[in-house]
């Protein structure tokens, strides 16, 4: 039973073009995030939201906007994809998201983008 | 901002050899974690340790947070195939949210 799904797995596509990526959670808890792990391995947070209200917005472009319709669910659309945008991203939550990082993140399977 | 530097950032061992990767920082952090990533896979928590000093073992993992809770060390004895990945450690600001990553220790232990 997948505890943090996201989809697609593999997205390849254009220059220019506009995509989104879903996520979904079935462990109940009230907080989600989106971080890039680039070429590097370098895991950033991009966005976290706490029962559908955002609560981290790091420098990402705006060309990036969260979604989320409801506490089980965060997509990520991107518009006008560049090449700097190919990487892997990873969906993760946690039970209440409080500050400290003491929660345990439970990470989806990635999903793996390339702008060509 | 850089604020989790990670050493070494490969390391190539074989079975049964002992090894320390370090993660350091200038910041104080509330809480640290460390993580494993296998390839194609999301990281899965390994363990977090919040007082400073803290030891903590998981099998033939340790891991030590500092005293002045600025840097941790995980020890693997023995090592073996199966602990092949990328192990990354992470920490929690007091007064933030998100989670500030290093950027890993590519671990590969061949037979």
């Amino acid at each position: 039973d997948t505890a943090v799904s996201q989809t697609p797995k593999y997205l390849v596509t254009q220059m220019g073009n506009d995509k989104s990526i879903k996520c979904e959670q079935n462990l109940g808890h009230d907080t989600m995030y989106w971080y890039k792990q680039d070429s590097k391995k370098f895991l950033k947070i991009m966005f976290s939201y706490n029962n559908k209200e955002l609560i981290i917005n790091e420098t990402v472009p705006n060309r990036f906007s969260p979604k989320s319709p409801d506490k089980a669910h965060l997509n990520l659309h991107i518009n006008s994809l560049e090449l700097g945008d190919s990487a892997v991203y990873f969906c993760a939550s946690s039970q209440d998201g409080l500050a400290g990082g003491q929660e345990t993140q439970y990470f989806g399977p990635g999903t793996r983008l390339l702008v060509l | 901002t850089q604020l989790l530097e990670q050493s070494p950032q490969f390391l190539s061992i074989q079975e049964g050899e002992n090894l320390t990767v370090y993660c350091n920082s200038s910041s104080v952090f509330s809480s640290l974690q460390w993580y494993r990533q296998e390839p194609g896979e999301g990281p899965v928590l390994l363990v977090t340790v919040v007082t400073g000093g803290e030891v903590k073992k998981l099998k033939r993992l340790t891991f030590q947070f500092g005293d002045a809770r600025k840097d941790s060390s995980l020890h693997i004895t023995a090592a073996q195939p199966g602990d092949t990945g990328l192990y990354l450690c992470a920490g929690g600001l007091a007064s933030g949210y998100a989670l500030n990553f290093g950027k890993g220790t590519s671990l590969l232990v061949t037979p």
